[in-house]
């Protein structure tokens, strides 16, 4: 079946600094890509909406600056935390949608889990 | 508030034994799914539902979305302590994006 790939799957960096995490779809195109965050024992959350060769649409709340998103490629999404804080911690999840199907081909990431010191 | 409510939150069980995880909303989906989760991955579908009143079985798990497109059930029988994971819905309103309900975590004891 269809795979999406993290990089990386984990992260620790010190407070102030950015961090980037990539999203790739790998046999497949995906116009439309999505970024969750998901905290310990809780749900996942839908920060955004990354659509290739637009802006990303943010959920309500979800800091734009703070967390960057780029869609450079139909098979390549970026998801940057700048100046990342502590309360940044948390496990990041994306998910890619294949256009040629309905909205059960979407394909979720293994995840990256970011730990802000 | 979420717009998906599931229930229980947590669920702890004996190997051998049933349990049924209900997935609520007064709003109507055009469709629903059903992921597992476990620790340190990414969710990985079981099951997508679409028609109201449809029943979808997988193995040992039985998928039920309700006549009126508001909910849904997924009951397991017989749990072995494989089944241990997070459990999650996710509806699907406005045909683009997924809204995550708050998800089931369910141990299994042998």
């Amino acid at each position: 079946g269809a795979v999406v790939s993290q990089h990386p799957s984990w992260v620790i960096c010190k407070s102030g600094t950015s961090v980037k995490i990539e999203c790739r779809s790998l046999d497949f195109q995906a116009t439309t890509m999505f970024w969750y965050r998901q905290f310990p024992k809780q749900s996942l959350m839908l920060m955004a909406t990354s659509n290739e060769g637009s802006k990303a649409t943010y959920e309500q709340g979800v800091e734009k600056d703070k967390f960057l998103i780029n869609h450079a490629s139909l098979t390549l999404s970026t998801l940057t935390v700048t100046s990342a804080h502590p309360e940044d911690s948390s496990f990041y999840i994306c998910s890619a949608r294949d256009p040629a199907g309905g909205l059960d081909t979407q394909y979720f990431g293994p995840g990256t889990r970011l730990t802000v010191l | 508030t979420q717009l998906l409510e599931q229930s229980p939150q947590f669920l702890s069980i004996q190997e051998g034994e049933n349990l049924t995880v209900y997935c609520n909303s007064s709003s109507v989906f055009s469709s629903l799914q059903w992921y597992r989760q476990e620790p340190g991955e990414g969710p990985v579908l079981l099951v997508t539902v679409v028609t109201g009143g449809e029943v979808k079985k997988l193995k040992r798990l039985t998928f039920q979305f309700g006549d009126a497109r508001k909910d849904s059930s997924l009951h397991i029988t017989a749990a072995q302590p494989g089944d241990t994971g997070l459990y999650l819905c996710a509806g699907d309103l406005a045909g683009n994006m997924l809204t995550f309900g708050g998800g089931t975590r369910l141990m299994v004891k042998p």
